[in-house]
């Protein structure tokens, strides 16, 4: 597997404001993605982070509200803009790892936020 | 129809019991499946991938029906470490990476 770092892991703001989360991995991996997992939720893809591309983004998800950056290949940020007590929630990012088929994703420890 | 269906349980069970988990998806071109266990404020941590043939690990038994459209999670004699959420994740068509959750069904054992 892969050893992922997030920061912050958590943090309470205020609506209208903006957190950028980010995502270290401590091997380059080609895959990396963001979740939201809502209180009680399973959880859903907000994205895929293309290193050196605009990230993919799901449905009922805009780069307007989730920015995010993929400098290189252990690295990647999310920023949740302009938020609303509705964005409180955990953000997880996750990778792929190839060793074989199927290639398996594993989840950084989540970054909990609270919007006031 | 969700993608991905779960039970929600609760499943409560004594210690040394056997419980089984069903999940199942609609996407009949879905390539990947998998198990993870997620503790409670803890990020989700990946159990066992499943495969065609099905395969076990240790006290863990994972089943894949793609006629009928399930993957299924068995657990052999549960311990109390194993009270968690267990979600089934589904990779759709095209190797996307992308996962489809389940939302989870949470085992409580019992002593």
């Amino acid at each position: 597997s892969a050893v992922i770092s997030q920061k912050p892991s958590r943090d309470i703001c205020q609506r209208g404001t903006s957190l950028t989360i980010q995502c270290q991995v401590d091997s380059q991996v080609t895959m990396m993605f963001w979740y939201r997992q809502q209180p009680g939720q399973s959880l859903t893809l907000i994205a895929t982070a293309n290193q050196g591309s605009e990230a993919t983004y799901e449905s009922g998800f805009v780069i307007d509200k989730f920015p995010i950056s993929r400098p290189n290949l252990t690295f990647s940020t999310l920023t949740v803009s302009n938020m609303s007590p509705e964005d409180s929630s955990i953000y997880l990012c996750s990778v792929e790892v190839y060793r074989e088929e199927p290639y398996e994703q594993y989840f950084g420890p989540g970054t909990r936020l609270t919007v006031t | 129809r969700k993608e991905v269906e779960q039970d929600p349980g609760p499943f409560n069970v004594p210690e040394g019991a056997t419980v089984a988990f069903n999940c199942t998806y609609s996407n009949s071109a879905s390539q990947s499946f998998f198990w993870y266990r997620q503790d409670c404020r803890k990020e989700p941590k990946l159990l066992m991938s499943v495969y065609s043939s099905g395969n076990e690990d240790g006290r863990f038994t994972a089943q894949l029906n793609r006629a009928s459209q399930y993957i299924s999670l068995l657990i052999r004699d549960s311990k109390l470490s194993d009270s968690a959420t267990y979600l089934c994740a589904v990779i759709g068509s095209g190797n996307t990476g992308k996962l489809i959750f389940g939302q989870g069904t949470t085992l409580q054992v019992k002593p």
